[in-house]
């Protein structure tokens, strides 16, 4: 199957700095990616959707302007979160579309925010 | 999107068949089953998925009801390595449409 890179695997930054996530896809070009969010224990939650050129599309409840999302290849997506707290640590997971039905996921990091 | 109902958990020893339920009673007739399943600590990976006609692949088998309102993923011969969670999920066949995942199973084998 296709291969989805994220980076960094891990992460940990002090409250109120940003952090920025990169998700690619290796092998093929991806038009679409998504992002995802886990807490312990949890299922995954769809944050956002983008499409490549053009804005993300936000799941309700997830603020936009603290979760940055920017697709400006069909090769790479970014999730930069913005003044990050204790409360934004969790596993981000991210995963890219193909031309039909297949979802590719990339392997998730763990953002620890202290 | 249409929701899905799995057991919380199951247990299954090694080297033994696991059948994993799935009720869909609210599937439409353009939804397609998806079974992903997520390994400790990693990302989701697909297992397999259907429509109508029951698959098979090198992962699993999925057994999909005549009336589509339920569907079991067949792992023939569990290893410690099925250990995960696996979820059941319908979405429709347009390219760019996200899965939404529900609670899952968590499969636990021993050996």
């Amino acid at each position: 199957g296709a291969v989805v890179s994220q980076h960094p695997s891990w992460v940990i930054c002090k409250s109120g700095t940003s952090v920025k996530i990169e998700c690619r896809s290796l092998d093929f070009q991806a038009t679409t990616m998504f992002w995802y969010r886990q807490f312990p224990k949890q299922s995954l939650m769809l944050m956002a959707t983008s499409n490549e050129g053009s804005k993300a599309t936000y799941e309700q409840g997830v603020e936009k302007d603290k979760f940055l999302i920017n697709h400006a290849s069909l090769t790479l997506s970014t999730l930069t979160v913005t003044s990050a707290h204790p409360e934004d640590s969790s596993f981000y997971i991210c995963s890219a579309g193909g031309q039909r039905y297949e979802q590719y996921f990339g392997p998730g990091t763990r953002l620890t925010v202290t | 999107d249409a929701k899905t109902t799995q057991p919380n958990s199951m247990e299954s020893n090694e080297e033994e068949p696991v059948h994993l339920p799935c009720n869909h009673s609210t599937i439409s007739g353009t939804d397609y089953i998806h079974w992903y399943r997520q390994l400790p600590s990693q990302g989701p990976e697909y297992v397999i998925h259907g429509l109508t006609s029951n698959v098979n692949n090198r992962m699993a088998s999925l057994a999909i009801a005549e009336d589509r309102k339920s569907s079991t993923l067949i792992l023939h011969r569990a290893t410690l390595r099925d250990a995960a969670v696996y979820y059941c999920i319908l979405r429709g066949n347009q390219a760019g449409t996200a899965l939404i995942f529900g609670k899952g199973t968590t499969l636990s084998v021993s050996s």
